[in-house]
């Protein structure tokens, strides 16, 4: 099946400061990806699709200046979260589009400080 | 009333019992379906699609009731190794895009 890695796989970060999160396709070309979050014990929740070479489409409720999407190549997306507060600590998720799956990377398990 | 709603569990069962596990779902447009299992901080991982027809991968069997708008999953002679959570998702279309992921509902296979 298709691999997708994130890095990193756990970050602490001090509130105010912004912290960047890869996802990328390792065996194929991901021309769109998408970026979850999953609180403890809940389901994933969408944020954004990233879209190789535009702007992301973020879901309603999503803030798309604390969360910056870089989609800038097939290989690689980006999610950048600023000015992080506690309440941004959680487990980020990317997954890519396989045709008509979605197949996830590991995980990225953020703490704000 | 939530789009993709699943049986609320946690299930517990012995090694080698039968359990299936109920989702439905909101939007009649709703073209793909799913079942994916999550293992504890991990990330969610392809279980099966699932199609009009039903379709069985091993000891997995899962079917799809558009009419009613509901999904199973049949788990035969459950092992320790499927303890997990498993999670029901509907998609809007054929591409693999707009994902709606129920609850999940947990499983412990016990010895």
């Amino acid at each position: 099946g298709a691999v997708v890695s994130q890095h990193p796989s756990r970050v602490i970060c001090k509130s105010g400061t912004s912290v960047k999160i890869e996802c990328r396709s390792l065996d194929f070309q991901a021309t769109t990806m998408f970026w979850y979050r999953q609180f403890p014990k809940k389901s994933l929740m969408l944020m954004a699709t990233s879209n190789e070479g535009s702007k992301a489409t973020y879901e309603q409720g999503v803030e798309k200046d604390k969360f910056l999407i870089n989609h800038a190549s097939l290989t690689l997306s980006t999610l950048t979260v600023t000015s992080a507060h506690p309440e941004d600590s959680s487990f980020y998720i990317c997954s890519a589009r396989v045709d008509y799956e979605q197949y996830f990377g590991p995980g990225t398990r953020l703490t704000v400080t | 009333r939530k789009e993709v709603e699943q049986d609320p569990g946690p299930f517990n069962v012995p090694e080698g019992a039968t359990v299936a596990f109920n989702c439905t779902y909101s939007n009649s447009a709703s073209q793909s379906f799913f079942w994916y299992r999550q293992d504890c901080r991990k990330e969610p991982k392809l279980l099966m699609s699932v199609y009009s027809s039903g379709n069985e991968d091993g000891r997995f069997t899962a079917q799809l009731n558009r009419a009613s708008q509901y999904i199973s999953l049949l788990i035969r002679d459950s092992k320790l190794s499927d303890s997990a959570t498993y999670l029901c998702v509907v998609a809007l279309d054929n591409y693999g895009q707009n994902f709606v992921f129920g609850p999940g509902t947990r499983l412990s296979v016990l010895p």
